[in-house]
């Protein structure tokens, strides 16, 4: 069973700079994992931030970014605001984009 | 900008199928990618498959052998049907075209008699 691992937790002061990553029982991810980034805020639908490792949608502030680093999908917010207090989930790709597998999700505080 | 739109009732019987339908507006269903992913209360996201705009489909192993998605371009709109359901599955269901990045509300299901 493919399963996609995120930190449980971070916390963030106002203004600063955080990296969540995703990590895969599978090996390195790689482009081919396609990473995509979600955020959810309580009793909202996710909203998608970044595809394919780190293509923005139209909607995504600047302040955030998806890159790969160290093996693991990464997306760092810079800048942090308080209303970037929510859930981040990460999905990956796997068996050419047959399977999808999502992590059990970072709990960004912004304190 | 392209909307979604789940329904479908919000009970099920345990041991009966779950069905739900996602309206697509602002685009054509004949295009992109549509998923289905869910999300149990107080827990985090699952995916439970996708289907491509030809009808071919993906979906989560865990769950391959009671599920099936299906497209009615007519009605631009695709659809979920869960068998043999249990209160396992009670969760929010998402509709979402991915990666477009488009997702719905969602809607909830509870699994009891």
């Amino acid at each position: 069973q493919t399963v996609v691992t995120q930190e449980p937790s971070l916390t963030v002061s106002p203004g600063g700079t955080v990296t969540l990553t995703c990590a895969s029982s599978t090996g390195a991810v790689t482009t081919s994992s396609y990473p995509n980034w979600f955020q959810q805020k309580p009793g909202q639908a996710p909203r998608a931030l970044i595809y394919s490792t780190s293509n923005k949608h139209s909607w995504t502030p600047a302040r955030f970014s998806g890159s790969l680093l160290g093996g693991k999908a990464a997306l760092t917010l810079s800048g942090v605001q308080p209303e970037d207090e929510a859930e981040y989930y990460c999905l990956l790709y796997f068996a050419r984009g047959q399977l999808a597998v999502f992590g059990g999700g970072t709990k960004l505080t912004v304190l | 900008q392209v909307q979604l739109e789940e329904s479908g009732p919000g009970l099920v019987k345990p041991s009966e199928t779950l069905s739900l339908s996602c309206t697509v507006s602002g685009g054509s269903i004949s295009n992109y990618y549509w998923s289905w992913i869910r999300q149990p209360p107080g827990k985090g996201l699952e995916w439970i498959g996708y289907i491509y705009q030809s009808g071919s489909t993906n979906y989560n192993p865990s769950l391959r052998s009671r599920v099936t998605l299906s497209l009615d371009t007519s009605k631009n709109q695709f659809s979920l049907k869960l068998t043999s359901v249990t209160a396992a599955d009670t969760a929010v269901y998402f509709c979402a075209s991915l990666p477009a990045g488009y997702w719905g509300r969602g809607t909830l299901v509870t699994v009891s008699s």
